[in-house]
């Protein structure tokens, strides 16, 4: 059972390129979220889905930006990439709500913008 | 603004030293808190969550958590720690505004063999 899983692992941008983070889940999972993590912050949201079809912005969203076409795919999209979009990058899903349940996460994605 | 603080951001200790880690959250809403942890190299993965009932909270790997109310505090804590237990420890709080989660920035412990 796969879980959460995240491509690509690393990535080296130049300012101003864009690219596309594909996290898939396999547990079926209505909810997705996609949050970056920099040192001395914690997790921020970015974006989020509550079902097929559905996003909502999170605490972070400018710069960003995701589809959820098919429920067990959640795409974090840069458009202009900028150094201030360096930062590790996670995936995670689950079954109900953020703040009653449990989250599962992918193993993450490292983002370089050079 | 709702706000978690986990006020140690690096902890080294020895095997079998017992472990504390604080956590502080600001007053407001359901108190729905949370304990993440990620192994080198692992996914982060739930440790223990508490939503009501009793305020001590046993979780995975002998680990648990006290919720104090009347200090805003959920520390974890473990009495004896391994070498195995060298990861980053998060604690988060559920926000009742967009049922997402609020994450403090971590703590890295280290256990020296």
């Amino acid at each position: 059972n796969a879980g959460v899983t995240q491509t690509p692992k690393f990535r080296v941008l130049k300012t101003g390129q864009s690219m596309t983070l594909l996290c898939a889940q396999d547990m079926n999972h209505e909810y997705m979220y996609w949050y970056r993590q920099d040192p001395g912050m914690g997790l921020r949201l970015i974006h989020y889905s509550v079902g097929e079809g559905t996003t909502a912005k999170g605490e972070v969203p400018d710069g960003y930006n995701v589809s959820r076409l098919k429920k067990q795919n959640f795409l974090l999209g840069l458009e202009s990439a900028a150094p201030s979009q360096t930062s590790v990058y996670f995936c995670a899903s689950s079954r109900g709500r953020a703040n009653t349940g449990e989250l599962f996460f992918g193993e993450g994605s490292r983002l370089t913008v050079l | 603004a709702q706000s978690v603080s986990q006020h140690n951001h690096h902890v080294i200790l020895s095997e079998a030293a017992s472990l504390e880690l604080g956590c502080n959250y600001s007053y407001g809403g359901t108190v729905n808190l949370f304990w993440y942890v990620q192994y080198p190299g692992q996914h982060l993965q739930l440790l223990l969550k508490y939503f009501s009932g009793d305020p001590l909270v046993k979780g995975i790997k002998g680990f648990e958590a006290e919720f104090i109310k009347s200090k805003f505090s959920f520390n974890l804590r473990k009495p004896s720690v391994q070498w195995s237990d060298t990861a980053e420890y998060f604690c988060a709080k559920g926000m009742d505004s967009n049922y997402q989660l609020i994450w403090g920035a971590g703590t890295k412990l280290i256990i020296k063999p």
